[in-house]
């Protein structure tokens, strides 16, 4: 594939809502990352897929936040019961092999939720 | 929470123009990545700095990092319209496993 893919690009959903954001990575990367970025900073980490293997999920905001992985390609990140202050942009990136080389990321899918 | 911060928050410079941006961090590093955003666009690698590296260029980009003081610089020479974007630097701890953002510079390049 040409590069990192998201779908949707944009989602409105009502408060309470439960949504779901897909990541296609690029072929044969091993290393899957999600990120949350609000407007006007910096993108936040919130998971870390090696694999199928969730190593690291330390930036999930609360158990609301559900991301997998399960064949080691595609990875879904879902929100349950979405609030206001889940609205941001939700970045997808990938890596070859291992965190120290540089990611690949998706052009996001901008979550509003009203 | 953030890990670094940039300066300027904004930067506006002719076309033709310098443009330098720094950022500081706060813990040991593996490496320091520089990524560039445009409105509406996903982020875009520019240049990667290991942490026993001292100076990088790659184009008309040039990256500085100087780990005693915990900082890094990236400079853009002889800057085109399209350089216009946000610019972030990123951050790999020595055991981390993700990128630690800082807050962005806004550049602008006016022709």
């Amino acid at each position: 594939g040409a590069g990192v893919s998201q779908s949707p690009r944009y989602k409105v959903a009502k408060r309470g809502q439960d949504v779901a954001l897909r990541c296609d990575p690029i072929s044969g990367h091993v290393s899957l990352f999600w990120y949350q970025q609000a407007l006007g900073q910096g993108p936040e980490f919130l998971t870390y897929f090696q694999n199928e293997a969730q190593l690291d999920k330390s930036g999930l905001p609360s158990d609301r936040f559900f991301a997998e992985r399960p064949e080691g390609s595609v990875s879904t990140l879902k929100i349950q019961r979405t609030q206001q202050e889940d609205s941001a942009v939700y970045l997808c990136a990938s890596s070859l092999v291992r965190v120290y080389n540089e990611q690949f990321f998706g052009p996001g899918t901008r979550l509003t939720v009203l | 929470s953030q890990q670094g911060e940039e300066d300027p928050q904004a930067l506006s410079i002719q076309e033709g123009e310098n443009a330098t941006m720094n950022c500081s961090y706060k813990t040991s590093i593996n490496n320091l990545q520089w990524y560039r955003q445009n409105s509406g666009r996903g982020l875009v690698h520019l240049i990667l700095i290991r942490s026993n590296e001292r100076e990088k260029h790659s184009g008309r980009l040039r990256v500085t990092l100087d780990t005693s003081k915990k900082s890094s610089s990236l400079l853009i020479t002889a800057s085109r319209a399209a350089d216009t974007a946000s610019y972030f630097c990123a951050t790999v701890t020595e055991y981390g496993n993700k990128l630690v953002f800082g807050a962005g510079t806004i550049l602008r390049v006016k022709s």
